[in-house]
């Protein structure tokens, strides 16, 4: 057990819909990361944040958002889904100044 | 590009056997190093890591990694595999400077009985 928390494990929605997906990172660690993997694609980077903050973007599309709140926890918001954005979706966290992630268990999203 | 390299998509080898799990990287400055392990359904639990020091690093299972800069290779090693060791293994990288991990495309390793 890595300490991430992810919920929740399983999603099963419609094209078009919105979800949330939400994570609380290890205690005491204030950057939380979210991750796609999906067959095609693999495994990827999508955003970073630290301590609420934005501080890195890697290919999240327009209609995925996120933050983090006051207590560290964070969500991340997919909208008009696509058949497509079905995947396996990560959280990790990981200390101030530490280059180690630790992951979450995922959320597994099917878009019908 | 800047990418890490997995060559092996799928391994099998029979239990007791040896291991060896292959990763490359290409990057300018020699980036972070990690391993990670995804069982069936599960998420990404941290085998091992390589930031600097000595070149051959033990983690956990009884896994150990050894980083040659000349071939920019992080080979991933196990003497002895047990049937439990079959998952799909991810190498990956924080390049220098960035803050984001980059995944190989991952191995799966398959145990023979």
């Amino acid at each position: 057990d890595s300490g991430v928390t992810q919920t929740p494990k399983h999603l099963i929605t419609a094209t078009g819909q919105r979800v949330t997906l939400r994570c609380s990172p290890r205690s005491g660690d204030l950057s939380v990361y979210w991750y796609q993997q999906s067959l095609d694609q693999g495994l990827q980077f999508l955003i970073h944040y630290y301590n609420g903050e934005e501080r890195a973007k890697g290919n999240i599309l327009e209609r995925f958002s996120a933050q983090q709140f006051p207590d560290l926890h964070s969500e991340l918001n997919l909208s008009s889904l696509e058949l497509g954005d079905s995947a396996l979706y990560f959280c990790a966290s990981s200390d101030t100044g530490s280059e180690t992630q630790y992951f979450g268990p995922g959320t597994r999203l099917l878009v019908l | 590009a800047q990418s890490v390299t997995q060559p092996d998509i799928h391994i099998t080898v029979s239990e007791g056997a040896s291991l060896e799990l292959r990763c490359n990287y290409s990057y300018g400055a020699t980036p972070y190093l990690f391993w990670y392990v995804q069982s069936p359904g599960q998420g990404l639990q941290l085998l091992l890591k390589y930031f600097s020091g000595d070149t051959l690093v033990q983690g956990i299972k009884g896994f150990e990694a050894e980083f040659k800069r000349s071939q920019s290779s992080f080979n991933l090693r196990k003497p002895s595999v047990h049937w439990s060791d079959a998952a799909e293994y991810f190498c990956a990288v924080v390049p220098r400077g960035a803050q984001k991990l980059v995944f190989g495309q991952g191995t799966r390793l398959t145990i023979n009985p």
